[in-house]
């Protein structure tokens, strides 16, 4: 079945530095990608999501490519805001008949003026 | 923006009784789901739901739990008789579709502690 493996947490950064929270992912064919975010206290939001191949998703400044070679999907933004502090989730969805989403554990960002 | 609702936010239960937890999709999705997240670990999907019958269900969901679209709005996750290990972080969501251009949205979950 499907799998993400992603970055251990938390990771703690200044203002303005850039992120990268790597993720990768095993199933059969080819999933469709999605980054989560929770804020404090609130549900589960979607980020961002490609669907195949070379896709980059992109939303609020992050970014993430669909990696097929490498079969990841690492989360990038170039300079974080206090307000990006949140847990993270990567998830591969593979549809047809299987539709559930799998999650990777989440990682844990906080950014520090 | 739509967005899933769910209640209520927290639901303290002792062991042994049931719970059910309550959730209204968006109101033009079809399909519905709920996952869980006990402290700590992954986000797990519990089950799937479509056209009024459950589609995909994980070996976490067991005869002591079930799903019930009781009317055109609500969607509900009963567990008959809650152990502690239940106590978790449980999520609803819902999709119009099952392409990954229609992913699945999230409802703020309901915490759920069993004493």
């Amino acid at each position: 079945g499907n799998s993400v493996t992603q970055m251990e947490g938390p990771v703690t950064l200044s203002e303005e530095a850039f992120l990268t929270i790597n993720c990768t992912y095993t199933a059969t064919g080819y999933p469709s990608l999605f980054w989560y975010v929770q804020y404090p206290g609130e549900g589960l939001q979607l980020l961002l999501k490609a669907t195949k191949a070379d896709d980059k998703g992109s939303n609020k400044g992050f970014e993430a490519t669909y990696r097929k070679e490498t079969t990841s999907f690492h989360l990038e933004k170039g300079s974080v805001q206090v307000s990006d502090s949140a847990v993270y989730f990567c998830a591969s969805y593979s549809g047809g008949s299987n539709y559930k989403l799998t999650f990777g554990k989440g990682t844990l960002l906080t950014v520090n003026p | 923006e739509p967005e899933v609702t769910q209640t209520p936010s927290h639901q303290v239960t002792q062991m042994g009784q049931e719970v059910i937890l309550r959730c209204v999709p968006i109101s033009n999705h079809l399909y519905f789901y709920w996952y869980r997240q006990i402290l700590g670990q992954k986000v797990e999907f519990l089950v799937s739901f479509y056209n009024n019958e459950i589609s995909e269900k994980s070996e976490i969901f067991d005869d002591q739990f079930s799903v019930e679209r009781p009317d055109g709005s609500n969607f509900t996750l009963k567990i008959r008789s809650t152990k502690l290990e239940d106590s978790a972080m449980y999520f609803c969501a819902s999709s119009s579709g099952l392409s990954g251009n229609q992913p699945q949205h999230f409802g703020d979950g309901t915490r759920l502690s069993i004493l």
